[in-house]
């Protein structure tokens, strides 16, 4: 398994405001992944941050909206720029371990007034 | 296109009976399989995966998953449900050929004491 921390757990900002959320794993891993579960729904990956080159996004998701930080191998952080209430959600970070499973952090929980 | 579908937003059950949570998928080879459970206010916990071998499959918490390649579905049991065992289900494919995973919409259990 992975021991994944996240800061932080929850969030109030204001519109028109950036926060940075950051993502700890308890030992190295090659990539870490972002998802945004919004209320009610799903989770939909945001991005595939790789150490040492830029993230990966999906479609719909922006590095401007959404840059990422990957320094080292244990750590990365995703930040929610020029927020809106549609930015709403829960952000959740995520690594792969052994054969193929994924494993997640708490989450950060984000609302935006 | 590969996805995966929970067709019940919510199961109830009452406290010591069986429990199924349904998931049915559309892969193209063989899928890689996985449950996952979250818990109000909590990130998801990994439960159960098939990759390969046997059809049937256990996990934590006493779960189970039956693998059925000709019904392309994956359904989540347990023998005897509990209370604590009311959360938020997802059921989630990996695309093959990449390290990305496809999740279900969750099916909300209710275990009524």
């Amino acid at each position: 398994s992975a021991v994944i921390s996240q800061k932080p757990s929850r969030d109030i900002c204001q519109r028109g405001t950036s926060l940075t959320i950051q993502c700890q794993v308890d030992s190295q891993v090659t990539m870490m992944f972002w998802y945004r579960q919004q209320p009610g729904q799903s989770l939909t990956l945001i991005a595939t941050a790789n150490q040492g080159s830029e993230a990966t996004y999906e479609s719909g998701f922006v590095i401007d909206k959404f840059p990422i930080s990957r320094p080292n191998l244990t750590f990365s952080t995703l930040t929610v720029s020029n927020m809106s209430p549609e930015d709403s959600s829960i952000y959740l970070c995520s690594v792969r371990r052994g054969q193929e499973t994924q494993y997640f952090g708490p989450g950060t929980r984000l609302l935006v007034l | 296109a590969q996805s995966v579908a929970q067709p019940e937003d919510q199961v109830n059950v009452a406290e010591g009976n069986p429990l199924t949570v349904k998931c049915t998928y559309s892969v193209s080879g063989n899928p890689y399989l996985f449950w996952y459970v979250q818990y109000p206010n909590r990130g998801l916990q990994f439960l159960l995966k098939y990759i390969t071998g046997d059809n049937l499959v256990k996990g934590s918490y006493g779960f189970e998953a039956e693998f059925n390649k000709s019904q392309t579905s994956f359904h989540l049991k347990k023998p005897s449900a509990l209370v604590s065992d009311s959360a938020l289900y997802f059921c989630a494919v990996r695309v093959l050929g990449t390290y990305k995973y496809i999740f279900g919409t969750g099916t909300r259990l209710k275990v009524l004491a």
